[in-house]
């Protein structure tokens, strides 16, 4: 089992809906969680992180965690065709120090 | 202004050949890490420093060496023993990874010719 896991995609949305990112994680232990976006090409850029079970948001931006079932999802409100990316899931797994283990990130497209 | 340079942008390599990557922040960051990014394989750990003059492997560190002599630098170095270096190649840096997650450089595009 991978350690965090994503599914590949890709997940296509029309502009305006909704886009829903999820990432489960083996760890139960788990601590702190984040999302990056990465345009093709381009470097992974931090949008959000998530410690605490819940919901957080952040603008269009929307993460929720539950540590129960070990699951951190991204929602994404009015999207945008700019919002066309891979995301990707991060999580500090427990008795990793500090060091994160990425997911194979979700392609998400936003149609016109 | 803050960050983390990557340099070279692009990079070709010839069969046999060593190459050194090069990755400087002045961000004041303890940690720096290396990881190497293939299609569909997302983000792969190479290696990564906590603190200046120690380093530890990652999960794919064959083939690959690296130094931290100064808190601002960590150089990667892709030896002839890498046999598939064709890839994109990450560098970060962070206060906290746990509580910050990273900062990441634009990245090393590295083909074999």
């Amino acid at each position: 089992q991978k350690e965090v896991e994503q599914n590949s995609g890709p997940l296509s949305v029309p502009e305006g809906a909704i886009a829903s990112l999820n990432c489960t994680y083996s760890d139960r232990g788990s601590q702190s969680f984040f999302w990056y976006r990465q345009y093709s090409g381009k470097s992974p850029e931090l949008i959000m992180f998530i410690y605490s079970n819940g919901d957080k948001e952040d603008g269009r931006f929307t993460a929720q965690l539950n540590k129960a079932s070990q699951y951190v999802s991204l929602l994404i409100r009015d999207s945008q065709p700019s919002d066309s990316a891979t995301y990707l899931c991060a999580v500090n797994l427990w008795g990793t120090a500090s060091k994160l283990t990425f997911g194979t990130g979700t392609r998400l497209q936003v149609t016109l | 202004d803050g960050g983390i340079t990557q340099s070279p942008k692009y990079l070709f390599r010839k069969e046999g050949q060593n190459v050194t990557l090069s990755c400087e922040q002045n961000l004041n960051h303890d940690a720096m890490y290396w990881y190497r990014q293939d299609p569909g394989q997302g983000l792969r750990l190479i290696y990564y420093s906590q603190i200046v003059n120690d380093f530890q492997k990652g999960d794919i560190a064959e083939g690959y060496s690296v130094s931290r002599e100064k808190k601002e630098s960590f150089p990667l170095t892709v030896t002839s023993a890498q046999k598939n270096p064709t890839a994109f190649y990450l560098c970060a840096s962070s206060t906290d990874g746990k509580l910050y997650g990273y900062t990441f450089g634009s990245g090393t595009r590295l083909t074999v010719v």
